[in-house]
């Protein structure tokens, strides 16, 4: 156990559909991190919040969203859902300030749009 | 702006033998460098970082890196391969310094296969 909480695990869903993705940080991080992963694109950064705002954005398509709640908790809202997005979807946190302990990542969310 | 390159999608060595991964980055600023491992249905494990000082740094499991500044690199190495380092292994680059702003950039992965 990582201390990166991520759920659901798996999920199957239509196109045009909207899901919620939810990831908890490990115990004292301040920053959670999403990535995309994917056979073609690889990992993909999408968005990084610090302390409930956003710090940096990737490759994050506009159908898609984020947010950090006051308990540091964040969520990746994916919208208009298309078979392209179907990914390995993963939330990684870090103390923030510093990459010297590197980023801690879940164990990620399964997204398959049929 | 930051970049990995990872050479060999695939690489497959005998069991007992050396195993050698390689990484090249480019940066505009003295690099972070890590490499993480992912495991089938897992998600990715931190197995060593470089951020400042001694070039050589040990991580789990056996493995090492060095970092070669003059090179750009940041190759992986473990001098005897067991049947468990069956993984993805990637290789990442951070700029981000910056307070509460620390992006990592990915290469696109090595699969590494052993051979019994």
């Amino acid at each position: 156990d990582s201390g990166v909480t991520q759920t659901p695990k798996h999920l199957i869903t239509a196109t045009g559909q909207r899901v919620t993705l939810r990831c908890s940080p490990r115990s004292g991080d301040l920053s959670v991190y999403w990535y995309q992963q994917s056979l073609d694109q690889g990992l993909q950064f999408l968005i990084q919040y610090y302390n409930g705002e956003e710090r940096a954005k990737g490759n994050i398509l506009e159908r898609f969203s984020a947010q950090q709640f006051p308990d540091l908790h964040s969520e990746l809202n994916l919208s208009s859902l298309e078979l392209g997005d179907s990914a390995l979807y993963f939330c990684a946190s870090s103390g923030g300030g510093t990459l010297h302990y590197g980023y801690t990542f879940g164990s990620g969310t399964r997204l398959t749009v049929v | 702006a930051q970049s990995v390159t990872q050479l060999g999608s695939h690489v497959s060595v005998s069991e007992g033998a050396l195993v050698l991964l390689r990484c090249n980055y480019s940066s505009s600023v003295p690099p972070y460098l890590f490499w993480y491992v992912q495991y089938p249905n897992q998600g990715l494990q931190l197995l060593l970082k470089y951020t400042t000082g001694a070039t050589l740094v040990k991580g789990i499991n056996g493995f090492e890196a060095e970092f070669k500044k003059s090179e750009t690199s940041f190759h992986l190495t473990k001098p005897s391969a067991n049947r468990s380092d069956a993984a993805e292994y990637f290789c990442a680059v951070s700029e981000g310094t910056n307070f509460g702003n620390e992006k990592l950039t990915f290469g696109t992965g090595t699969r590494l296969t052993i051979i019994p």
